[in-house]
């Protein structure tokens, strides 16, 4: 049981150029999250999925696309990314119903110049 | 508008002594509260909830306690250890699907 795995660990990108971060879990969880830490900002949430086939923007989705293609992958994509993008990126999931925990990945970290 | 505030950066308490970590909200419709646990290129961990229905919630040696007139939680770590040196972050949600968190309180455990 792996719980929430992330793809890549690191990256460095240059401005302008695109990637897509791959989120996976096999808990079966249905809601999914993408958050951005950046120093002394604690966690923002970018965009989220309570579902597969659904997604649904946060606190700072400029930027950023998402897809939810599969129930267990949640992808985030940088199209055109920025230095202001540089950040850690986690991916957390969590049950439907009262069970509010939510389980995080171990993060991507990823600089852009 | 920050709705869940840290007011304390670090925190640094000898190993075997009470650690108590803070956390304010403004949004008085917060229903459930979390604190979780980070270490250092991992991703943060589950440590311990509350309901807005209750105002103490023990999980061996955590407590997280909640004031809501006041707006205010706190978790007490007791007796603190040196494996609890990490970054703390308390989390509230208004049983939607988002979460607001604050910006961690990092903790040193002194041996």
């Amino acid at each position: 049981n792996a719980g929430v795995t992330q793809t890549p660990k690191f990256r460095v990108l240059k401005t302008g150029q695109s990637m897509t971060l791959l989120c996976a879990q096999d808990m079966n969880h249905e809601y999914m999250y993408w958050y951005r830490q950046d120093p002394g900002m604690g966690l923002r949430l970018i965009h989220y999925s309570v579902g597969e086939g659904t997604t649904a923007k946060g606190e700072v989705p400029d930027g950023y696309n998402v897809s939810r293609l599969k129930k267990q992958n949640f992808l985030l994509g940088l199209e055109s990314a920025a230095p202001s993008q540089t950040s850690v990126y986690f991916c957390a999931s969590r049950l439907t119903g009262g069970r509010y925990e939510q389980y995080f990945g171990p993060g991507t970290r990823l600089t852009v110049t | 508008d920050q709705q869940v505030k840290q007011n304390s950066p670090s925190l640094s308490v000898q190993e075997g002594r009470i650690s108590i970590l803070n956390c304010d909200y403004t949004n008085s419709m917060f229903d459930y509260f979390l604190w979780y646990k980070k270490y250092p290129a991992e991703g943060p961990t589950f440590l311990i909830s509350i309901s807005s229905i209750k105002d103490k919630n023990e999980d061996g040696r955590f407590t997280v306690f909640l004031n809501k007139s006041a707006k205010h939680l706190s978790l007490h770590i007791v007796p603190s250890q040196p494996g609890d040196s990490a970054v703390y972050f308390c989390a509230a949600t208004s049983g939607t699907y988002k979460y607001i968190f604050g910006t961690g309180t990092r903790l040193k455990v002194l041996a």
